[in-house]
């Protein structure tokens, strides 16, 4: 199947700094990736769903100026959370479209921590 | 999208056949009933998925009500590495691909 990897794995940050997180395709081109955050104990929470050369588009109640995600080529999609505090730490996953409108390849994920 | 409605946990032996419902009676014509699954810590893993006629591949079996109300994932053999959070989600064809993740049941395969 296809392969998609995230990086970094884990990131640990102090409260106020930003963070990128990588999300790539690694063996097929993805118009479309999503982004989704998960917190300990709870179900997957989709973010915004990213299209390769335009903007993304965000769930409601996730502010679009604090998650900036970037899909400049069809293998790459990148997620900043930017001046992280600790509310913020999280397990991030993003996933890519596949061939059936609903099969989506998911990344190992990254588990981020705000100190 | 339809809702569908997942029993918390379940428990099986190692060896056995799991059996996974799930309810979706509003499910329209043209929503298909998807299955993925998450291990600890990692990300999710899609399974199968189904119009209204059974399908099978090499990870497991769907079977589909004729009314389409509900769903059975099989898995037909279960082993520990098949403990996980089991989703069931229904999507419209032609959807984005948003995904809706509810609480899922969480599978353990006992030995």
């Amino acid at each position: 199947g296809a392969v998609v990897s995230q990086h970094p794995s884990w990131v640990i940050c102090k409260s106020g700094t930003s963070v990128k997180i990588e999300c790539r395709s690694l063996d097929f081109q993805a118009t479309t990736m999503f982004w989704y955050r998960q917190f300990p104990k709870q179900s997957l929470m989709l973010m915004a769903t990213s299209n390769e050369g335009s903007k993304a588009t965000y769930e409601q109640g996730v502010e679009k100026d604090k998650f900036l995600i970037n899909h400049a080529s069809l293998t790459l999609s990148t997620l900043t959370v930017t001046s992280a505090h600790p509310e913020d730490s999280s397990f991030y996953i993003c996933s890519a479209s596949g061939r059936a409108s609903g099969e989506q390849f998911f990344g190992p994920g990254t588990r981020l921590t705000v100190l | 999208d339809a809702k569908t409605t997942q029993p918390t946990s379940m428990d099986c032996a190692e060896g056995r056949a799991a059996n996974l419902p799930c309810n979706h009676s509003t499910i329209s014509g043209n929503e298909y009933v998807y299955w993925y699954r998450q291990i600890h810590s990692q990300g999710p893993q899609y399974i199968i998925h189904g119009l209204k006629n059974n399908e099978t591949n090499e990870m497991a079996s769907l079977i589909i009500t004729e009314d389409r109300k509900s769903s059975t994932l099989i898995l037909p053999h279960a082993t520990l590495r098949d403990t996980a959070v089991y989703y069931c989600i229904v999507l419209r064809s032609g959807n984005t691909g948003k995904l809706i993740f509810g609480q899922g049941t969480t599978l353990q395969v006992k030995p």
